[in-house]
């Protein structure tokens, strides 16, 4: 089945160790997302990409970065892990003039040590 | 700037009894409206959505949700609850352009967890 992939489902990082987290589609879907969601939160949009364009949110932290090599893989980075940024980590997907039918991943679980 | 409220944090319902979850929104023009189903540890899946058209909408599972400009209501409803409905539930709005800044982004409530008693 076409779907989003992210692996791993769950990662340990250290504090100030930095990890990268990663995204696959195959659903050919040309806009990507990544979404910070914290516990009890709602998920909150950190940037996304329109084919190679990269749009960061304004309060997105400095630390975090993403890296879109191809249309089916999206990475996320975060350079040095703070305690504040252990979350789930959900990357979404949607394709061009349905912009807002997000098909999401099943998530990453950061954990910081 | 956009936003949605959530009222009920937490909903506890019987199984086999009707549901409705509440959702007020924020937004100075014609609004895109979603409900997303969290399960734990799992991604977003899209119940149903509204863009336009008839305000009355169904989706999967067994959910509608009608929306009412006139309260800025998007509120989901099912008539018999089972057990596998139990999760957290979200509330999105997105804007009515697909391009600029905002493009794609969706603005989320703070969820209302679904339990379902036997």
């Amino acid at each position: 089945d076409a779907m989003v992939i992210q692996n791993p489902r769950y990662q340990v990082t250290q504090f100030g160790k930095p990890v990268t987290l990663s995204c696959s589609q195959t659903l050919n879907h040309n806009v990507m997302y990544w979404y910070q969601q914290k516990s009890s939160q709602a998920p909150k949009l950190l940037f996304h990409y329109y084919d190679k364009d990269f749009n960061n949110e304004a309060d997105t932290p400095d630390n975090f970065q993403s890296r879109r090599p191809n249309t089916s893989f999206c990475f996320l980075d975060i350079r040095s892990p703070g305690l504040g940024d252990a979350a789930m980590y959900l990357c979404a997907t949607s394709r061009e003039g349905r912009a807002f039918n997000q098909h999401f991943g099943d998530g990453t679980r950061l954990s910081i040590l | 700037a956009q936003s949605v409220t959530q009222p009920d944090i937490h909903i506890t319902v019987s199984e086999g009894a009707s549901l409705e979850l509440r959702c007020n929104y924020s937004y100075g023009a014609t609004p895109y409206l979603f409900w997303y189903v969290q399960s734990p540890g799992q991604g977003l899946q899209l119940l149903l959505k509204y863009f336009s058209g008839d305000t009355l909408v169904q989706g999967i599972k067994g959910f509608e949700a009608e929306f009412k400009r006139s309260q800025s209501s998007f509120n989901l409803r099912k008539p018999s609850v089972h057990w596998s409905d139990a999760a957290e539930y979200f509330c999105a709005v997105g804007p009515d352009n697909a391009g600029g800044t905002s493009y794609g982004k969706l603005t989320f409530g703070q969820g209302t967890i679904l339990t379902v008693h036997p």
